[in-house]
This record gives structure tokens, sequence and C-alpha cells, in this order.
């Protein structure tokens, strides 16, 4: 069964540094989105990026956040400088037909910020 | 009040036992329903999606739908212990999908 990979598995990092998650979305898929989702907590939407541009974004994705679909293929959040409450699991989803019939989702990458 | 209300559980039930999971919503914008299996530090997994009012069936799970009373339910019939997981409602309107907390279901044998 088709599946969406997100690397790496889980990411240390220094408060003030670059992060970049990477994902790559299902092949036909038109769709893509950035979740996140702090321990303990809901489930939190970010950004939707459709035909190389965002779509709709959330009060979270703010200056520091970034998406970029460099190829065909990758599709990746940057984190410019990372802040303490950054830490959290970081979801890569993609869709054929959009919203109305669901996502699939990565396993996560796991990003924590010392 | 949020958008949407799921309370977290913990849910314990015995092997066989119906499950009825929950979730209330304000929005009246939500157009598509979804129930998601998540599994410890694994990402959401689709289970269900609906966009009326009513009731989806799937093998042992059935999904429903109550616009007027902004209230959906996942049923699970002959519940197993690979069912142990945590359930979250998602709601849909335009680019995203809104989550509930998730509720942790264990089903013990």
């Amino acid at each position: 069964e088709p599946e969406v990979t997100q690397t790496p598995s889980h990411q240390v990092t220094q408060m003030g540094q670059e992060v970049i998650l990477r994902c790559v979305p299902i092949s036909n898929h038109l769709y893509f989105y950035w979740y996140r989702q702090i321990l303990g907590q809901k489930v939190e939407f970010l950004v939707s990026f459709y035909n190389n541009e965002i779509s709709e974004k959330s009060e979270i994705f703010d200056d520091q956040f970034s998406v970029e679909r460099p190829d065909g293929s990758n599709f990746t959040l940057k984190i410019r400088s990372t802040k303490l409450e950054d830490s959290a699991m970081y979801f890569c989803a993609s869709s054929e037909w959009g919203v109305n019939y669901g996502y699939t989702f990565g396993s996560g990458t796991r990003l924590t910020v010392v | 009040q949020k958008e949407v209300e799921q309370d977290p559980g913990p849910l314990s039930v015995p092997e066989g036992a119906i499950v009825s999971l929950n979730c209330t919503y304000s929005n009246s914008a939500f157009q598509y329903f979804m129930w998601y299996r998540q599994y410890s530090r694994k990402g959401p997994e689709l289970l269900m999606y609906t966009y009326s009012s009513g009731n989806k069936e799937d093998g042992r799970f059935t999904a429903q739908v109550d616009k007027s009373s902004k209230y959906i339910s996942l049923f699970i019939r002959d519940s197993q212990p690979s069912d142990s997981a945590t359930y979250l409602c998602a709601m849909g309107g335009g680019n995203k999908l809104t989550f509930g907390t998730g509720t942790q279901l264990k089903v013990e044998l």
C-alpha cells in the first residue's frame, strides 16, 4: 500500500538552529499538508499546499516556517530559528482529492529542541 | 467553546464489547467528518470518512453523523485487543482538518 515517508524519524536541534523536515508524499497525490502534535495535545494544522503554493496556513505558521516542493517528489518544512516550544511530532500528509476524502499521514518526525 | 470536543478517556472495555466514541463540534462550516486511529508515536490512520448525516458502515466500524445536533460517533463492534489505540475525530472545511483531542481506548482480554 502506498505510504507517505518522512525523514528523519527523530531530530534533536539546539534552540535557534534551522531544521528541515522532509516528506515524500504518495506519488499521484496533489495536496500536501503539515500538521504537528505537541506531546499530550491534539493534532494541529500548520499549512496546506497545492499547485506549488500555500492554499491555507494557520496562526502557528508564522514567518519562521516555510514549505517547499523542491522537485517532483519531496515536500519540506523548514523552521528557520527553532524555539523550545517547537518541540513536537510533525506529520506530513497528502491527499489525491483534497480534504474531503481524508489524508494519508506519514509516521512523523519527532523534533526535540534543546 | 472549543471547535471540537472529545472525551480523552481512557476507555477500557473487555474483548468483544461494542465501543462507542463521540465528538461534538460547534462550527457549522464543517462539511466532512472523519475518524482516525493513532497508535503510540505513529501517524494518524484514516478509518472512516463521511460528509452527510446518517450512518456509514465498514466492516466492524460504523460512523454516524448528526449535523443538526453537531454530534458524530464511531461504533466498533466485536472489539479486539488490536483496536487498542487513540481514536481521533476530525472535521474538514476548506483546506484543513480540525482534530479532537483523541480518546484512548484499551480493549482487554
